[in-house]
């Protein structure tokens, strides 16, 4: 399967511990993208990556939230001090940039978090 | 300020029918305009997009109608199927931003009933 992948499935956690997600994007994508999604909306924009650096962060993002793509391939999103609020669905989407620009995002099946 | 707005909210047709979804945007620096469909416990899967330079695209039994000075754009299925059952999702993004970070709308809970 070459398509994006998302780690844990699912998670539980009580409030305030910290949880790390893990996305692996579709191989040679450069640019990788994190939503949230809450029930009932759509997906939110939270922050992305072109290629190893972080280039843009959503209001969305608090400061307890931080996001690295180390070496340009996969990537972690941690949260730190989890909120009952911090409870959604988070998705990774990954897209190629070319000359013409990066419109195609392909998401992953993402990683259901609930914080109990 | 929601600059994608969707609706229905839920939808519901018979096998054969021909649903349509509609989304109107505010943003004119739009200039990509994606369809995903979204299964229960699964990530949005993207099914269609169009660019405001076509009025219509079609993809098999999905198409897109495009009104860019009435800034709204549909989705048709036609001879719709019970696996068509998913939520849409409409989206928009814009070269402009450097990130082509996509615009959700909330939505529509699509079922078809045999």
């Amino acid at each position: 399967d070459t398509g994006v992948s998302q780690d844990p499935r699912h998670k539980i956690t009580k409030r305030g511990q910290n949880v790390t997600f893990r996305c692996d994007p579709i191989s040679e994508h450069n640019r990788l993208y994190w939503y949230r999604q809450t029930l009932g909306q759509g997906p939110e924009f939270l922050t992305y990556f072109q290629n190893e650096a972080q280039l843009e962060k959503s209001r969305l993002l608090s400061d307890r939230f931080s996001a690295e793509r180390p070496k340009g391939s996969f990537s972690t999103l941690e949260i730190q001090r989890t909120e009952q609020g911090d409870s959604a669905m988070y998705l990774c989407a990954s897209s190629l940039l070319w000359a013409s620009g990066s419109y195609e995002q392909y998401f992953g099946p993402g990683t259901r978090l609930t914080v109990t | 300020q929601q600059q994608v707005k969707q609706s229905p909210q839920s939808l519901i047709v018979q096998k054969g029918g021909i649903p349509i979804i509609n989304c109107a945007y505010e943003n004119t620096a739009f200039d990509y305009f994606p369809w995903y469909q979204q299964f229960p416990g699964k990530g949005p899967a993207l099914l269609i997009a169009i660019r405001p330079d076509v009025s219509e695209k079609k993809e098999g039994r999905f198409t897109i109608s495009f009104n860019k000075s009435a800034k709204q754009f549909s989705l048709h299925i036609m001879d719709s199927q019970p696996g068509d059952s998913a939520t849409y999702f409409c989206a928009a993004s814009y070269s402009g931003a450097g990130s082509y970070q996509l615009t959700f709308g909330k939505g529509t809970k699509l079922s078809v009933i045999p």
